[in-house]
């Protein structure tokens, strides 16, 4: 089984501050992806990470794959409230499958 | 549509009745995803179609849930004699290739009373 974990579960914060979300497994993916999703939506990709070490920037988002492809980061820089939603990572495995993580859901207070 | 398009949005059925939920993918993706999501938590996924393959019919929860996919374009996902249980939102998403990432609908949201 492909088990995903995400921490924190639930994360609340004031405008401004910093955070990381972590993503976990025993497994390997060939890839990892991470998405946003907003009440009412379905999740928008945001990134996808494919080499073991590899980090991406977007905008105020650093997204970081770890060495042995198991593991993920997400580190926002003075978090706004528009980043409020459900972060969900996902990592490939097969072929053409994505399994998705349990979620992280940040709040950020105004 | 540019985007994958989810009918209906939202969907309340008496428990025990049949429910169609249908999803009409990105043309060309060849990739199509169902998954279900209950109140504020991840995705589960329940089946997966590929071209003209075989589906992945691997996280189906039960025999009362099927899926099937036309022309390799639209899909239906069908659960029979609903249960209380079966209320989520089920998102289906399109791909070209998984490490494109997946484009996801709105989703439908089904209550069952």
């Amino acid at each position: 089984t492909q088990l995903l974990e995400q921490s924190p579960q639930f994360l609340s914060i004031q405008e401004g501050e910093n955070l990381t979300v972590y993503c976990n497994s025993s497994s390997v993916f060939s890839s990892l992806q991470w998405y946003r999703q907003e009440p009412g939506e379905g999740p928008v990709l945001l990134v996808t990470v494919v080499t073991g070490g590899e980090v991406k920037k977007l905008k105020r988002l650093t997204f970081q794959f770890g060495d042995a492809r198991k593991d993920s980061s997400l580190h926002i820089t003075a978090a706004q409230p528009g980043d409020t939603g459900l972060y969900l990572c996902a990592g490939e495995y097969g072929a053409n499958n994505l399994f998705f993580g349990t979620g992280t859901r940040l709040t950020v207070i105004p | 549509g540019a985007g994958v398009s989810q009918s209906p949005s939202n969907k309340v059925t008496e428990k025990g009745k049949d429910v169609e939920l249908r999803c009409d993918p990105i043309s060309g993706h060849t990739a199509l995803y169902w998954y279900r999501q209950s109140l504020g938590q991840g995705l589960e996924f329940l089946i997966y179609f590929q071209g003209n393959s075989a589906p992945d019919k691997s996280g189906l929860p039960s025999d009362r849930f099927s899926a099937e996919r036309t022309g390799g374009s639209v899909s239906t996902l069908t659960i029979q004699r609903t249960q209380q249980e079966d209320s989520a939102v089920y998102l289906c998403a399109s791909s070209f290739q998984a490490n494109y990432g997946y484009t996801f609908g709105s989703g439908t949201r089904l209550t069952v009373v």
